[in-house]
């Protein structure tokens, strides 16, 4: 597609029940990563993949959090028995390959109630 | 272990006036700096990057950046603001060989007519 593209835009959610956004890379970028923005935090770096690999996990904030990528292209970030904590906007970006200018999405804003 | 401060969350200039944000870098080796606009509902859109070439960096909308090593400062300019320009501008500083980027808390820029 032109840019990243996320679903949904918005999620509201109740405490404990999980959640799945989705991130649509650039096509043929090889790159891709996940970040949250939230107020108290302000822009956090959580995962890259390389391909469907992810060297390093240790940005994700707990083990409730996980990130796949399938087939080169679209990537999950699964957040298990949300949080209050977790509600923040969740950017994802891509880049044609590794170290490269990251294209940042929009963002899924999510609200844990 | 890298880290970016900018210095005041909120900047207000007049309309025609200079802009000027700051930001200082904690790197232990040679970084990559970048400067990202954030407008209003809004992804995050890379302004200019920063890769070891000319210190003086030019980016899209007449913004402009210089390296400074001895400082350790990376400051975002432009000679005249425009109203367009209210936004949230963000530094950030990354490895050479890690694409983590780390951001800085950002800084909300507010035009005055």
């Amino acid at each position: 597609g032109a840019g990243v593209s996320q679903s949904p835009s918005n999620k509201v959610t109740e405490k404990g029940k999980d959640v799945e956004l989705r991130c649509d890379p650039i096509s043929g970028h090889t790159a891709l990563y996940w970040y949250r923005q939230s107020l108290g935090q302000g822009l956090e770096f959580l995962i890259y993949f390389q391909g469907n690999s992810a060297p390093d996990k240790s940005g994700l904030p707990s083990d409730r959090f996980s990130a796949e990528r399938t087939g080169g292209s679209v990537s999950t970030l699964t957040i298990q028995r949300t949080q209050q904590e977790d509600s923040a906007v969740y950017l994802c970006a891509s880049s044609l390959h590794l170290g490269e200018t990251q294209y940042f999405g929009p963002g899924t804003r999510l609200l844990v109630l | 272990a890298q880290s970016v401060t900018q210095l005041g969350s909120h900047v207000s200039v007049s309309e025609g006036a200079l802009v000027l944000l700051r930001c200082n870098y904690s790197s232990s080796v040679p970084p990559y700096l970048f400067w990202y606009v954030q407008y209003p509902n809004q992804g995050l859109q890379l302004l200019l990057k920063y890769t070891s070439a000319a210190t003086l960096v030019k980016g899209i909308n007449g913004f402009e950046a210089e390296f400074k090593k001895s400082e350790t400062s990376f400051h975002l300019t432009k000679p005249s603001a425009h109203m367009s320009d209210a936004a949230e501008y963000f530094c950030a500083v990354s490895e050479i060989r890690d694409d983590k980027i780390i951001f800085g808390k950002g800084t909300r820029l507010h035009i005055l007519p």
